[in-house]
């Protein structure tokens, strides 16, 4: 069955960085775009980036223009989200999914990454 | 800069209808924007239930419906059952690769 799954949760110090992951199987995984979603604590769900399946084009919310990077390894079937310059208000559980008919499909469980000093 | 609006909270009794909509501040909701639906439990990841407006993602029982309902995007819920308590949210695709939530409707069946 189709599934993701997000990995390197961890807590980080403000300003830093951290590396999440995204390992899909069950689909074929080079013909679908990923999806990275947060949700805050307590809050609602925030859309941060997306990447085609062909890495053609990365997108990003305004919130993590130039401090997130998404990127993908199809050989791998994994999809990354580099974080940098970590901020208290970046501290969330990070989703990834997948795209189809503009629409975020199966989702994985969620990774938590806290920023705190 | 674009809102996607939901109701912050609605209740429905067991076995009642109950819809939920999905507005912009800015403009009117059509299928254009390919609005989709998601529910969430407490601690658990989203779960997709409609998309492209209307279609019901597999397994999701025909109770769930997507619509455009005048300037909104709207997901009906027809027969509540007490396990449909849940936050529900809207995603809109705003086109050029980005899409935005809207805030979520905490959903109370009693």
């Amino acid at each position: 069955q189709i599934q993701l799954m997000e990995s390197g949760r961890g807590v980080v110090q403000p300003g830093g960085s951290l590396r999440l992951s995204c390992t899909a199987s069950g689909f074929p995984f080079t013909t679908y775009g990923i999806h990275w979603v947060r949700q805050a604590p307590g809050k609602g769900l925030e859309w941060l980036s997306f990447i085609r399946f062909d890495r053609s084009n990365e997108y990003y919310a305004d919130s993590v223009q130039g401090r997130f990077t998404i990127s993908r390894d199809n050989s791998k079937k994994m999809v990354y989200l580099q974080m940098n310059r970590l901020r208290a208000e970046d501290t969330a559980v990070y989703y990834c999914a997948e795209d189809a008919n503009w629409a975020l499909h199966f989702w994985g469980q969620g990774a938590q990454v806290t920023v705190s000093s | 800069q674009t809102v996607v609006t939901q109701e912050p909270s609605l209740s429905v009794s067991p076995g009642g209808t109950v819809t939920l909509t999905c507005g912009l501040t800015f403009g009117s909701v059509s299928t254009k924007y390919s609005p989709s639906w998601y529910q969430q439990t407490p601690g658990q990841a989203p779960r997709t239930l409609i998309y492209t407006t209307n279609t019901r993602s597999s397994g999701v029982p025909d109770r769930f419906s997507g619509s455009i309902l005048g300037n909104k995007a709207a997901l009906t819920i027809t027969g509540a059952q007490a396990d449909d308590e849940s936050d529900y949210y809207c995603v809109l695709y705003m086109g050029d690769g980005v899409w935005v939530f809207g805030g979520g409707t905490k959903l109370t069946v009693l």
